[in-house]
């Protein structure tokens, strides 16, 4: 079976500060990595993805997640963050061999402070 | 393309009443997720479609939830009786023909008192 570990459950910053957001995994399988963000009162909106290929992976709005394997890792990181990041941040894993289905870690809280 | 809808937004009613949930997914997406969030926590799938039929359904409670996905569009949730337990977040999510490309509604808030 696979599990998510997010290991902190809240994580105040100011703007313009660099974060980062920790995810570990555990899974017997090759599994499909992603990242998604809840605002408030919102459904889960696709930040990015790692499938193969480069271990490093971008979103259009500045966030970028290192996959790896040796760690069982999928960190999420920005250099600076604006207000409008403060949301709810959910690691998931999916198995490469099975219907997709999602497993979601536990979320993270990112809050921007001015 | 418009997106997964889903209603209603909020719900609130007394343990040991019904509820149902629907989900409108976004047209020609084979596969239909529903997912649970109970607050604090992240998200946890009951039940996946694959058109009319039921691919996943191993962590829907099915004493007391149901849920149907007739000519495999719309979809509806349902749970009977509702326990105290059941407060969460329902979120709704499609794709096409189960590839990687989840689309999720807003989802529907239960509260149960």
């Amino acid at each position: 079976a696979q599990s998510v570990t997010q290991l902190d459950s809240q994580v105040p910053v100011f703007e313009e500060a660099p974060v980062e957001l920790r995810c570990n995994y555990s899974s017997s399988v090759s599994v499909y990595l992603f990242w998604y963000v809840q605002y408030p009162n919102q459904g889960l909106q696709l930040l990015l993805k790692y499938l193969s290929g480069s271990t490093l992976v971008e979103s259009i709005n500045g966030f970028e997640a290192e996959f790896n394997k040796s760690q069982t890792s999928f960190h999420l990181r920005k250099p600076s963050v604006h207000i409008s990041d403060t949301a709810e941040y959910f690691c998931a894993v999916t198995r490469m061999d099975s219907s997709y289905k999602l497993i979601f870690g536990s979320g993270t809280r990112l809050l921007v402070r001015p | 393309e418009a997106g997964v809808a889903q209603s209603p937004r909020y719900k609130i009613i007394e343990k040991r009443q019904s509820v149902a949930f629907w989900c409108n997914p976004i047209s020609g997406h084979a596969t239909l997720y529903w997912y649970q969030q109970i607050l604090g926590q992240g998200p946890k799938l009951l039940i996946q479609f694959q058109n009319n039929g039921v691919v996943d359904d191993s962590q829907l409670p099915k004493d007391r939830f149901s849920a149907e996905r007739l000519k495999g569009v719309d979809s509806t949730l349902k749970i009977q009786p509702a326990k105290l337990e059941d407060s969460a977040v329902y979120l709704c999510a499609s794709s096409p023909d189960q590839n990687l490309g989840y689309t999720f509604g807003s989802g529907t808030r239960l509260t149960v008192v």
